[in-house]
């Protein structure tokens, strides 16, 4: 089955600076990858999304990167702020239009300092 | 604005009891997925249906662990007896035809003493 690997496990920077989490994947077939958003106590939510035929996607101060012949792909956040702090979790699925289930990295937690 | 619906969103109860957790879908939402979330092992997929069919269940361990859809609106996950290694934060989520999104619910909080 597919295997997702994520890292850092942990990332501190200063707000205002840029951070980068990054994922591999097994399956070159996997096709849909989305990365989740969970702030303390509270449930994951989308943030950003990227299918296989796409090799960046960009929303304001967030952008994802998939390259598909390395099999990964990376989140980038720029201009950090405060409320950006929390465990962001990468993810991989064979989906090609209707929800499909998906495999998890182990999270990356961030922690943007003042 | 249509969510995911879990309850209870906390559970705490003794090894050996039965615990019965609950999710509403976002209505026509037709897949719906139970994750398991631990510090250890991160967020695990137990079991998952579609059209109210079970698709994949090989995340779930069998002999104590059952999940079924009565109907559309309700996706049930039962853990039978309960131990104190099923202590997690268990969520649901559901998902569309139309585009592969997952939406969960706020999760249960399971402790079992």
């Amino acid at each position: 089955g597919e295997n997702v690997e994520q890292h850092p496990s942990t990332l501190s920077v200063q707000e205002g600076d840029s951070a980068v989490i990054k994922c591999t994947y097994s399956d070159s077939a996997s096709n849909y990858f989305p990365w989740y958003k969970q702030e303390l106590g509270k449930r994951p939510q989308l943030i950003i999304d990227i299918r296989s035929n796409v090799g960046e996607k960009k929303d304001q101060r967030i952008a994802v990167t998939l390259n598909k012949t390395a099999k990964h792909f990376s989140l980038h956040i720029t201009e950090t702020q405060p409320e950006d702090s929390a465990v962001y979790f990468c993810a991989a699925s064979l989906g090609t239009g209707t929800a499909s289930k998906l495999t998890f990295g182990t999270g990356t937690r961030l922690q943007v300092t003042l | 604005d249509a969510r995911v619906t879990q309850t209870p969103r906390h559970k705490v109860t003794e090894m050996g009891q039965e615990v019965t957790m609950r999710c509403q879908p976002i209505l026509g939402h037709n897949t719906v997925f139970w994750y398991r979330q631990t510090m250890m092992q991160g967020l695990e997929l137990l079991a998952y249906f579609r059209n109210r069919a079970p698709l994949d269940d090989s995340g779930m361990p069998k002999d104590r662990f059952s999940a079924e859809m009565p109907d559309a609106t309700l996706a049930t996950l039962k853990i039978q007896p309960s131990e104190p290694r099923d202590s997690a934060v268990y969520f649901c989520a559901s998902g569309s035809e139309a585009k592969n999104i997952q939406y969960f619910g706020a999760g249960t909080r399971l402790s079992v003493l």
